[in-house]
């Protein structure tokens, strides 16, 4: 089977750094990619790895491990606007029908940013 | 650039009615995802179309449920004699081929069954 794991919650202040962890188990791994979603709003993506290794995007970087099955995203210089959940997904290579790449996604991590 | 537009953003219905959810797909999109949430949990697959197509329905339960893209229009998402567990957020998201790296949501609709 596939499934994800995240920590369900983290708390953190303004402008400090916080690393949220994503362990997975699956089969045809394709990569891993990370969205956010203020609460009533629509998951919105952040980043994406296929590779090992860290991908930075301003503020926010993210890393892979395949062969720990495991990344991670970092947010750096936090602000009140980052409080959001954040989930983890992972894109598995479907096989039948021709092939595409379907997005499993963890339970999330909801952060919490205080002043 | 619209992006993927879906309504209603909200929906009420009574146990026993149909709701119908409408997702259209960001221009130039034609692989259309839909993902049902539950509130304080993730985004659980529901079902993969293209164009005219049914490509990957595991995540759809067997009864009630139903989705399509024709040729023109929307992709519906049909739910036929809804029962309160049909409550959640349902989101679709489109890309551009089979090998998308990221989807892009829609803001989804809010289905509540009273």
């Amino acid at each position: 089977g596939q499934s994800l794991e995240q920590p369900s919650e983290v708390t953190a202040v303004e402008g400090a750094i916080v690393q949220i962890n994503c362990t997975y188990q699956t089969s045809g791994f394709y990569g891993l990619s990370w969205y956010q979603q203020h609460d009533g709003g629509a998951p919105t993506f952040l980043s994406y790895n296929a590779l090992d290794g860290l991908e930075e995007t301003g503020r926010f970087s993210s890393f892979l491990s395949r062969s720990d099955s495991y990344g991670y995203l970092l947010l750096q210089e936090l602000q009140m606007k980052d409080s959001a959940s954040y989930f983890c997904a992972v894109a598995t290579r479907v096989t039948f029908s021709g092939g595409y790449n379907k997005l499993i996604f963890g339970a999330g991590t909801r952060l919490a940013v205080h002043p | 650039n619209a992006g993927v537009m879906q309504n209603p953003r909200h929906l009420v219905r009574r146990r026993g009615q149909e709701a119908r959810l409408r997702c259209s797909p960001m221009k130039g999109h034609s692989h259309v995802y839909w993902y049902r949430q539950l509130p304080e949990e993730g985004l659980k697959f529901m079902v993969y179309l293209q164009k005219e197509n049914i490509i990957d329905e595991s995540g759809m339960p067997k009864e009630r449920f139903s989705a399509e893209f024709p040729k023109e229009g929307p992709s519906i998402l049909r739910i036929q004699q809804v029962v309160r567990g049909d409550s959640a957020a349902y989101f679709c998201a489109s890309s551009t081929g089979d090998r998308a790296l990221g989807y892009t949501f829609g803001s989804g609709t809010r289905l509540t069954v009273v």
